[in-house]
């Protein structure tokens, strides 16, 4: 079965440094990894995802994400952060092969608070 | 412009009544899905549909009933034996083929009981 982990429910960040937010996976078989990003009262807006290619992703509004496949890992990234940034984030995964396995499945999402 | 419809914004249910939330797709989406969103909380998937006349259970689905007769709808019945009904509630859609593709999620319904 395939599952995503976001280890950290809240990160905090001042405006203007660089932020992350983590996200490992399990899959069989080579990952379709996604970042989503949820407003308040608002459905999920997709950031950027990996399919193949180069291990850099770079997406939406400045946000970059990078594949590990060693360390399984697809954490997301942006350079230096503005307050609007704040929001609950959300880590997808999706494994080759039919049936349920075509479903996303999503990590517990990330609160995160940008500090003036 | 593409997208996914999801009505009412907010809906208001009574202990006992059901209730019936809208989505509505024009992507030409074979699969649609039905989450449910509590406060501070990921997503827990109450049911999907891969096609037309044809769905399946998810992790929540006792206490909610679909159907979908057409490609473009997937409507969720809040049942009355669902106890704690307050949430709120997303509709997705996806390609049924590619898995390139991501989902395309609707605005949401906020369920209140009162």
């Amino acid at each position: 079965a395939q599952s995503v982990a976001q280890p950290e429910d809240q990160v905090n960040v001042a405006e203007g440094n660089p932020l992350t937010v983590k996200c490992t996976y399990s899959v069989s078989g080579n990952p379709y990894l996604f970042w989503y990003v949820q407003y308040p009262n608002r459905g999920l807006q997709f950031l950027l995802k990996y399919i193949t290619g180069d291990n850099l992703v770079k997406g939406s509004y400045g946000f970059e994400a990078e594949f590990n496949k060693s360390q399984t890992s697809f954490h997301l990234k942006k350079p230096s952060a503005l307050v609007s940034d704040s929001a609950l984030y959300f880590c997808a995964v999706r494994g080759p092969g039919s049936g349920s396995a075509r479903q996303l499945t999503f990590g517990s999402g990330t609160q995160l608070t940008v500090l003036p | 412009d593409g997208g996914i419809t999801q009505s009412p914004k907010y809906l208001f249910r009574k202990e006992g009544q059901n209730v019936t939330l809208s989505c509505e797709q024009n992507l030409n989406h074979d699969a649609m899905y039905w989450y449910r969103q509590d406060p501070g909380q990921g997503l827990r998937l109450i049911y999907y549909s891969q096609i037309v006349n044809d769905f399946q259970k998810g992790d929540i689905a006792e206490g909610y009933s679909v159907s979908r007769e057409k490609k473009e709808s997937f409507p969720l019945t809040v049942t009355s034996a669902q106890k704690n009904p307050t949430a709120f509630y997303l509709c997705a859609s996806s390609s049924r083929t590619g898995e390139a593709y991501g989902y395309t999620f609707g605005s949401g319904t906020r369920l209140t009981v009162v």
